[in-house]
């Protein structure tokens, strides 16, 4: 197994471009976040899903949108990036069972200038 | 909803000796409660997790214990060597069907 994958590893946006980041995992896990960390802080919940056509708002949704049409897919759209955008973004996932560990991907380093 | 509070944000010890990095939680309902490790330009991984029907748990080095009482868990590591050097992050969650919420983290140095 893949596990969870990220793609792209790194990107440079302009203000007020858009881009999608790819999250897929390969462990037919039902549940899936996206999370973002600035640099020396925390994870912050973005959007999360609980199965495919079901998704709900974290903590910091504004400026996010998500979209679960099949269960290995989570991709996560940025509209009108902002330098407040700047940060590391986290996909995870994990199955439905209460209590069962939660893997992140590798991550996609987002810069926006 | 839950809170989750972590301390302390940065903590250094000598190689050899140990490390305690101490959470609080506000919801009495959760009852999972992982750790996680996050090496510099990497993804959190799981050292180990806690379920409220336990006390302690421990493996190798590192030991786990939940008061539940009190709504406080914290993280022990023993023996600390160089490699031990992470960022810690402990979080909550009721049976795993709402979010993990996670604590700030704790910057752990080793140094030898």
């Amino acid at each position: 197994n893949a596990g969870v994958t990220q793609t792209p590893k790194f990107r440079i946006l302009k203000i007020g471009q858009s881009m999608t980041l790819q999250c897929t995992q390969d462990m037919n896990h039902n549940y899936m976040y996206w999370y973002r960390q600035d640099p020396g802080m925390g994870l912050k919940l973005i959007y999360y899903s609980v199965g495919a056509g079901i998704t709900d708002k974290g903590e910091v949704p504004n400026g996010y949108n998500v979209s679960r049409s099949t269960t290995e897919d989570f991709p996560l759209r940025l509209e009108l990036a902002a330098p407040s955008q700047t940060s590391v973004y986290f996909c995870a996932s994990r199955t439905s069972a209460p209590g069962e560990t939660q893997y992140f991907g590798p991550g996609t380093r987002l810069l926006v200038l | 909803g839950e809170n989750v509070e972590q301390h302390p944000s940065t903590l250094s010890v000598q190689e050899g000796d140990s490390a305690v990095i101490k959470c609080t939680y506000s919801d009495s309902a959760s009852n999972y409660f992982p750790w996680y490790k996050q090496e510099l330009g990497k993804r959190p991984q799981l050292i180990i997790d806690i379920r409220s029907n336990v006390g302690e748990k421990k493996d190798q080095r590192i030991a786990v214990t939940l008061n539940k009482t009190a709504k406080h868990f914290s993280l022990h590591i023993t023996e600390t060597q160089p490699e031990d050097s992470a960022v810690y992050f402990c979080a909550a969650s009721y049976s795993g069907n709402t979010p993990l919420v996670f604590g700030k983290g704790t910057r752990l140095s080793v140094i030898a």
